[in-house]
Order: C-alpha cells, then structure tokens, then sequence
C-alpha cells in the first residue's frame, strides 16, 4: 500500500489530453513540493516535473504538473505513442523520507 | 554527460549481506546528494535512503529497521549502499539517483540499476 495514491490505469488516444491524480495528505503533498517521474518499459526513471509544475530541461511542453492542498495533478496533453509508460508521483514526508504513489499505467490506444 | 553507473547485485541467500556500489562521471560528485531507490519485480518504485554531499546527514526509509547503510566516498566519486539480514521481500532493482539543485527531493539522473535477488 502506497502512502500516496494513484490510480492503476489511464488511457487515452493520441491527440487527447489525459490527466493522473496523486492524493496524500498534510505530511507529504501538503506541506512539500510533488515530483512527477516517467518509467519507460524496461528503462530507468526520468524526471518529468519537479516542484510540482516545473519541467526539466528537454522535457516537452505536453507535460504540466498542478498541485492543490492535499493533492496534485499530471497532465499530458497532444498525447503520443511514445506517452505510454508508468508514471510516478513523488513527495518529501515529514518523517523524513521520500514517498512514492504506487504508479499509474498510461495506455495509448 | 552525467553517468551513474551501479554495481554490486546478484544472487544472496536470506539474511546474507550485499554491497552495492554507484559510480559517477561528469559531474561534481562531492557537490551533489544521492539516493537509493529500489523497484521489486513488476511493482512500482520505493526509495530506500538519501545520504548529504559531504556525508554527514543521512535519512532511510522506515520499512529497513536499520538492516541498511548509504555511505559515499568523494573521493572516489562514489554511493554505497550496505545491505545485510537481507530478506526475500529486498529482492528488487536497485538504483542510484542524484538529487536535483532545483529541488533536492527531485531526483534527477538515474543510474540503469542492479538487480539484487534475495533466494535459498
């Protein structure tokens, strides 16, 4: 059980605009910034949004991160083939550690 | 280019020990803080500790119970990671990770990890 959550599964077709939800609570998400990693298959993580809407460099504009009390949000809009992938949101918790959501799935159909 | 490359996994027996190694090029290592994160088959990611530049401030995640030490060498541009009363439920993907100066939770370059199986 992931301390924060994420759904399994997203989908959608190319050209659409999917978004993933994280939910946490006062000692993660609310009170530290949201981190957003793609996972390609069989590849290491990558850095898509770090302070919960500021992309690294090489990273398309497509991608956007929000974040709002308790909660934050992943968007992915013109999605592409290359999109699918496990996304993962990540936050600092006060018991100083970091917190992963359990990951969410992308499908482009 | 930065390049993080892990070492060190393979097959150990339960309540065996482990070191794993993390070496970095073209960067500033002693400048940078690092991070442990693992992925058990087919799961999702779980990060497992954080060590400071200099050494000196370390945090771990609640689930190892002290089974677990990161440590660094500067001067060999290096991370390790000490594992022993390993456990079948250690049996993951163990990569090395640098914190970004952005934003030290963000982790930023990430190595291609080492598989560490934990099996009688």
């Amino acid at each position: 059980q992931s301390v924060l959550t994420q759904p399994p599964s997203a989908s959608g077709t190319p050209g659409q605009r999917v978004t993933i939800s994280c939910s946490g609570s006062t000692s993660n998400i609310g009170s530290h910034t949201v981190n957003w990693y793609q996972q390609l298959p069989g590849t290491a993580p990558k850095l898509l949004i770090y302070s919960d809407d500021q992309r690294p460099s090489g990273v398309p504009d497509r991608f956007s991160g929000s974040k709002s009390g308790t909660s934050a949000s992943l968007a992915i809009s013109g999605l592409q083939s290359e999109d699918e992938a496990d996304y993962y949101c990540a936050a600092w918790s006060d018991s100083q550690n970091v917190v992963f959501g359990g990951g969410t799935k992308l499908t482009v159909l | 280019e930065v390049q993080l490359v892990e070492s060190g996994g393979g097959l150990v027996q339960p309540g065996g020990s482990l070191r794993l190694s993390c070496e970095a090029s073209g960067f500033t290592f002693s400048s940078f803080e690092m991070n442990w994160v693992r992925q058990a088959p087919g799961k999702g990611l779980e990060w497992v500790s954080y060590i400071g530049s200099s050494g000196g401030t370390v945090y771990y995640a609640d689930s190892l119970k002290g089974r677990f030490t990161i440590s660094r060498d500067n001067a060999k541009n290096s991370l390790y990671l000490q594992m022993n009363n390993l456990r079948a439920e250690d049996t993951a993907v163990y990569y090395c990770a640098t914190s970004s100066p952005m934003d030290s939770d963000a982790l930023d370059n990430w190595g291609q990890g080492t598989m560490v199986t934990v099996s009688s």
